[in-house]
């Protein structure tokens, strides 16, 4: 069964300083994998994805993320983090369409909750 | 419209009664996902829809629960004799595949609180 693991329950950094948020995975077949920031109250918002192609991929709002099949991770980064960017952030994966892996159905981490400093 | 809307925003509902939520995707795509988001972030997957056509319901507690998704009209889900452990945030999430290539994107959520 697929896997989703968030090993940071909550990162505090101060703003202007980098971040890495880290996702690792276990999942059967092809794995796509997904990034997005849940702000209070507020539904999800797509910060990225990767499917295949060139592992490091760059998204919205200045993140990026890098696929590494060999450690089974998809950690996201931002080299310089702004106040707005305090949020919940999940990391998800799904089957590649044609794979037999059922539906386009996520599964979710737990979520890293971050918050800034100014 | 190019946003999932999701009605209502916060329902109450006293254990026993039902609750019927409300999504609308986004006008063009062809899967609907329904998610149920509890107290310690999980998400827990629940349904899915090929147009109007149930395409994964492995996450459904079907005693109690069903959806649909007709034609010209909100996706529903519906919750009968709701119970306490119902109390989540409900999520739609509304999706179109491009080749090998798709996207979930996300309404704001039914806040449900069974009491």
């Amino acid at each position: 069964a697929q896997s989703v693991t968030q090993p940071d329950i909550h990162i505090t950094v101060s703003e202007g300083a980098s971040l890495e948020l880290r996702c690792n995975y276990s999942y059967g077949a092809t794995p796509y994998l997904f990034w997005y920031v849940q702000s209070p109250g507020q539904g999800l918002q797509l910060l990225l994805k990767y499917f295949s192609g060139d592992t490091l991929v760059q998204g919205i709002k200045g993140f990026e993320a890098e696929f590494k099949r060999s450690q089974s991770s998809f950690n996201l980064r931002k080299p310089s983090v702004h106040w707005s960017d305090a949020a919940e952030y999940f990391c998800a994966v799904g089957p590649a369409p044609g794979s037999g892996a059922g539906s386009y159905q996520l599964t979710f981490g737990k979520g890293t909750k971050l918050s800034v400093i100014p | 419209g190019e946003e999932v809307a999701q009605t209502p925003k916060h329902l109450v509902r006293g254990e026993g009664q039902k609750a019927k939520l409300y999504c609308a995707p986004i006008k063009g795509h062809s899967y609907v996902f329904w998610y149920q988001q509890v107290l310690k972030n999980e998400f827990k997957f629940l349904i899915s829809f090929q147009n109007e056509n149930v395409f994964d319901e492995t996450g459904m507690p079907k005693e109690r629960f069903s959806a649909k998704c007709l034609p010209n009209s909100p996706c529903s889900l519906e919750i009968q004799a709701t119970k306490l452990e119902d109390s989540a945030v409900y999520f739609c999430a509304s999706s179109l595949l491009r080749g090998l290539i798709y996207e979930q994107y996300f309404g704001p959520g039914t806040r449900l609180t069974v009491t």
